[in-house]
């Protein structure tokens, strides 16, 4: 199975710009979030969906939007980018539903805003 | 501020050498307690993980430690091998399946 894929794999974008990075899983799972990884700062969660048709702000939203038209894809655009948005974007998936809350993670797109 | 402190930043081991790493948390609701592995280029994957109703996981090589009194836990990496080279997150979560992240651990095992 594919489990989770994301696009694109790369990515340099001037500031100012608008840029949507897409996800797509295919294990049906309820719930979906989007990380940023920072070298020292580890994994910081943007926004999380806990099923189609909800979203939340995570840790460090400003700046990204997200939306959840249905199970299997969700979307993180940046409206406006800028420098400190360069980084390594992660979009994972759980199921929401079980106790030990598996996080299954994409391969992550490399973004880099000049 | 990070809910999740985690050390060292990075830890070189020989080859059959224990890799250990160190986690520390504050917030109580804390019921949850996972460590992602991730090599160069991927995502991170579920390693083990463990509910604060049990002191210590085992799985195969990898054993995590709990703490509660302490609010700490620990990832040990016992005969590490140089396949296990890669980065370490310890995590935590409190029943809304929101995960909060350690800064990472790389672990260098050299043959």
């Amino acid at each position: 199975t594919a489990g989770i894929t994301q696009a694109p794999t790369s990515q340099i974008l001037a500031a100012g710009r608008s840029m949507t990075l897409r996800c797509t899983q295919d294990m049906r799972h309820n719930a979906m979030y989007w990380y940023r990884q920072d070298l020292g700062l580890g994994l910081r969660l943007i926004h999380y969906s806990n099923t189609a048709g909800t979203t939340g702000k995570g840790e460090v939203p400003d700046g990204y939007s997200v939306s959840r038209a249905n199970t299997d894809d969700f979307p993180l655009t940046l409206a406006s980018a800028v420098p400190s948005q360069t980084s390594v974007y992660f979009c994972a998936s759980s199921d929401g539903t079980s106790g030990m809350n598996e996080q299954y993670f994409g391969p992550g797109t490399r973004l880099t805003v000049t | 501020q990070q809910q999740v402190k985690q050390s060292p930043q990075s830890l070189i081991v020989q080859k059959g050498g224990i890799s250990i790493i160190n986690c520390a948390y504050e917030n109580t609701a804390f019921d949850y307690f996972p460590w992602y592995q991730q090599f160069p280029g991927k995502g991170p994957a579920l390693l083990i993980a463990i509910r604060p109703d049990v002191s210590e996981k085992k799985e195969g090589r990898f054993t995590i430690s709990f703490n509660k009194s302490a609010k700490q836990f620990s990832l040990h990496i016992m005969d590490s091998q140089p396949g296990d080279s890669a980065t370490y997150f310890c995590a935590a979560s409190s029943g809304d399946y929101k995960l909060s992240f350690g800064a990472g651990t790389t672990v260098t095992v050299r043959a």
